[in-house]
């Protein structure tokens, strides 16, 4: 089993959807997580960090749900520029405690 | 404003050819790390530093050695590079530990021919 899974999709969606993406992690001793967002050939970037209380980011929102250890990304009111592939990071205890990436889930929001 | 800077950002080499990725940073970061992206896959972990010590994942090449001269910069050199080496080749920094957010270079991505 992957210690960090994602959906690896494609999520097609019209513009002005709403989206959610999860990503579980195998490690309950996981304890920091973060979204990156990474377009095609180019470098991820930080999307937001996720914090045990939930977070939100103009229309991004993201969780942590510890009990059954996952997170989620929440995108509101889809644009053409949200398309792209959303990487779930997460430390890894078993990996000597690096940050280690989920597949990634790609989005497509059309016109 | 780059602050984590990666060149070439297109490297051409031939296979068994010893090729060189160079790394700077300005973040003045304690570690630096070099992951491999092959397409459609996340990110793997090659080695990463922190200071000068040099940290090695199990399943890391042989071929794949990495050199830190200074806090600056970090080299990634492939030794005899094999035509499944080619990938996009990341960069990344954080401050202290692996409890913080990844900074990112642009990437060197690598054919070889």
């Amino acid at each position: 089993r992957k210690e960090v899974e994602q959906d690896p999709g494609p999520f097609n969606v019209p513009e002005g959807a709403t989206v959610a993406f999860n990503c579980t992690y195998s490690n309950s001793a996981s304890q920091s997580f973060f979204w990156y967002r990474q377009d095609c050939r180019k470098e991820p970037k930080l999307l937001m960090s996720v914090y045990s209380s939930g977070n939100e980011d103009g229309r991004f929102t993201a969780q942590l749900n510890r009990a059954s250890q996952y997170i989620s990304l929440l995108i509101r009111d889809s644009k053409l520029s949200d398309s792209a592939t959303y990487l779930c990071v997460v430390n890894e205890l078993n990996a000597g405690n690096m940050l280690t990436f989920g597949g990634g889930t790609r989005l497509m929001v059309k016109p | 404003d780059a602050m984590v800077i990666q060149n070439p950002r297109y490297q051409v080499t031939q296979f068994g050819k010893p090729v060189t990725l160079s790394c700077s940073q300005t973040l003045n970061h304690n570690v630096m790390y070099w992951y491999q992206q092959k397409s459609s896959q996340a990110p793997k972990l090659l080695f990463h530093y922190y200071d000068k010590d040099f940290n090695n994942e199990a399943d890391t090449p042989d071929n794949f050695q990495s050199r830190r001269p200074n806090t600056s910069f970090c080299f990634l050199d492939i030794r005899s590079p094999g035509l499944g080496d080619a990938a996009m080749y990341l960069c990344a920094t954080s401050r202290e530990g692996t409890l913080e957010k990844l900074f990112f270079g642009s990437g060197t991505q690598l054919s070889v021919l």
